[in-house]
């Protein structure tokens, strides 16, 4: 099983529908993080989190929200979803103590028609 | 967090090194250099990162110059499963996530 596991993998969804996408960590790691990324181009941060308590807005949060709802679990929802928000999204860990390596789902392709 | 200057695509022979450049002229002292990739449109994948002395491990090797402001990734015997997106990042370690550009589209030839 996956270290980081996102759902759902892939979502088609209308205009104004509210969206949630889930992520789930058997890593044990403080910190996670989401991310988006759009065809032909890298990743940009949404948001992050250090902690339970702790949430912060990254490059790019207008549109999104997110819950840490405990240690092992973050999700992003997109409270009335926009076309533009047609990407592929991905979660991320880091362990606090080490160097900042991040550990990637395997990404949740939403789709806004 | 410094910015970074990498190719858009790179082609490389299958069983040769392949050597990805990255300028990261503006970085400061406390910045790291990442090396990420990303193949297909799976999540993307550690390799390596430095602060100044140059670094390996089973991946690759990491070739920083005297005065930091640029860097190199070798792989050294690249192999068709190397074919990916490679993103070179600079940031402090703990810092709040990592910027992802573009990359360089490293594609492995037979």
């Amino acid at each position: 099983d996956a270290d980081v596991t996102q759902t759902p993998r892939n979502r088609i969804t209308k205009t104004g529908k509210r969206i949630m996408l889930e992520c789930s960590q058997t890593k044990g790691h403080d910190r996670m993080y989401w991310y988006r990324q759009d065809p032909g181009l890298g990743l940009r941060l949404i948001y992050y989190s250090f902690d339970v308590k702790d949430i912060n807005k990254g490059e790019i949060s207008d549109g999104y929200s997110v819950s840490r709802q405990a240690q092992a679990k973050f999700s992003l929802s997109l409270e009335s979803a926009i076309p533009n928000q047609t990407a592929l999204y991905f979660c991320a860990t880091s362990d606090a103590d080490a160097a900042g390596e991040l550990f990637f789902g395997e990404g949740s392709r939403l789709t806004v028609l | 967090d410094a910015k970074t200057t990498q190719p858009p695509s790179m082609d490389c022979a299958e069983g040769r090194a392949a050597n990805l450049p990255c300028n990261h002229s503006t970085i400061s002292g406390n910045e790291y250099v990442y090396w990420y990739r990303q193949i297909h449109s799976q999540g993307p994948q550690y390799i390596i990162h430095g602060l100044k002395n140059n670094e390996t491990n089973e991946m690759a090797s990491l070739i920083i110059t005297e005065d930091r402001k640029s860097s190199t990734l070798i792989l050294p015997h690249a192999t068709l499963r190397d074919t990916a997106v490679y993103y070179c990042i600079v940031r402090v370690v703990f810092g709040a996530g990592m910027r992802f550009g573009a990359g360089t589209r490293l594609t492995v030839k037979p």
